[in-house]
Parts: C-alpha cells; structure tokens; sequence
C-alpha cells in the first residue's frame, strides 16, 4: 500500500514558470516531509523538509506549502529552469522512526 | 551537508555470483542506514534497516538470506546480494542519519549502485 501518493507522474514546464508537485498522505503519525531531487544515475539529495505545525517553509526558489487537516503538502519551484528537470520525491517519516516512505515520483521537464 | 558514499558506483556480474555493496558514512556516525532498491522511472522501496552491532530488520518480502546486510561500525554498512540473477538487476541505494541530529535532520542519501546481473 502506497503510504505517501503523488501527483503528477509527469510534469513539463515553461523556463520561468512555475512547477508544483503534490503529495498526500493518511498516516496522522507522520511528522515530518522532506522533498527530495534525484537526478538520472545519481542518489537523491534533500532539497527542503516541512513539518506539521508550519503552514509553509521557502528556501530559494522552492517552497514548501502544508495542509495538516487535508493531509496534503506541495512543493512548489519558482522561476523553475532547465536544470531543474529532474525527478522529484516527496517523503514522510513516523514519529520516532528514521525510515522514510517515498512517494512515487514526478519527472520534472524544464523547456527553455 | 554531510556525505555518504557508495562504492562501487556500479557493477556487472555474472549470475550465480554475489556482489558486495559498501555504504560509508564520511563524516559523521550513522547507528542505523537504510538500504533502498529501485527500478528504472520508479520510487525508492526500502529494503532493509541496517542496525550497528545488531541484525537487520528486513522489509516484508525481502529475502534475508539473499540480501546479507552487515553494519560492523558506525560509518560503514554492506549488502552482499548472494547468488545474484538477473532479476536483482537494479539501483540499490543506501542513506544514513548522523546519530546525534536532531529531529530536523532527513537522511542523506548515497549515489548509488547500479548492480547488472548477466
């Protein structure tokens, strides 16, 4: 069973615009949402985390909005840019515990 | 940011033999990795928990006498895929959390090992 579900599987953007990738969630137990960006070949690398008791986290060009009643939290890239394009994940982690449940992806086009 | 290694970067071999992966953490401690699998355009499923100084906990439906994990120290952990087929043909990922952060820390990923089984 998919614990963390995300949307799109695919997403293509214009340079300049924005992209945004949502996640969901049931597990009220989970208390902590990093995104992370992983290119082709490579491991992921953490981009931004969140946790429930903010509404919204900014680091950059990314942003990380949260929805604790709806159990649905988003990233957002501004500006984005063709070295953007990547495959991104959102995560979520239990309380106490280290492991983390991924979500399924989503492959980040940027045209220029 | 802290660093994790993966060693090799990728490997070929053929089938019946077994492949030793190495996940190192650089410069901090990790008193628990984890080790991921994942398939071409697909999440990051974990296998196993890798504990120092004790067993690994295994994901349900992953084989444990397949995929022997071993954490001897602080800073390194292995997965030996036995008997390898090519149906283990896939990118196996490991990460580490420094063990003294704080609730704010996410672990950090290794770049990975591309394993081929002929």
């Amino acid at each position: 069973q998919q614990q963390v579900k995300q949307s799109p599987q695919s997403l293509i953007v214009q340079k300049g615009g924005i992209s945004i990738i949502n996640c969901a969630y049931e597990n009220t137990a989970f208390d902590y949402f990093p995104w992370y960006q992983q290119f082709p070949g490579k491991g992921p690398a953490l981009l931004i985390a969140i946790r429930p008791d903010v509404s919204e986290k900014k680091e950059g060009r990314f942003t990380i909005s949260f929805n604790k009643s709806a159990k649905q939290f988003s990233l957002h890239i501004m500006d984005s840019q063709p070295g953007d394009s990547a495959t991104y994940f959102c995560a979520a982690r239990r309380t106490g515990a280290n492991n983390l449940f991924f979500g399924t992806g989503t492959r980040l086009t940027v045209i220029p | 940011g802290a660093v994790v290694s993966q060693h090799p970067s990728w490997v070929i071999c053929k089938s019946g033999t077994s492949v030793k992966i190495e996940c190192r953490s650089l410069d901090f401690q990790a008193t628990t990795m984890f080790w991921y699998r994942q398939f071409p355009k697909q999440s990051l499923m974990l296998m196993a928990t890798s504990n120092e100084g004790s067993k690994a906990t295994y994901e349900q439906g992953v084989e444990k006498d397949k995929f022997l994990i071993n954490h001897a120290s602080l800073t390194l952990s292995t997965l030996t895929v036995t008997s390898a087929h090519p149906e283990d043909s896939s990118f196996y990922i490991c990460s580490a959390k420094p063990g003294a952060s704080g609730r704010e820390t996410a672990p950090y990923f290794g770049p990975g090992t591309r394993l081929t089984v002929l």
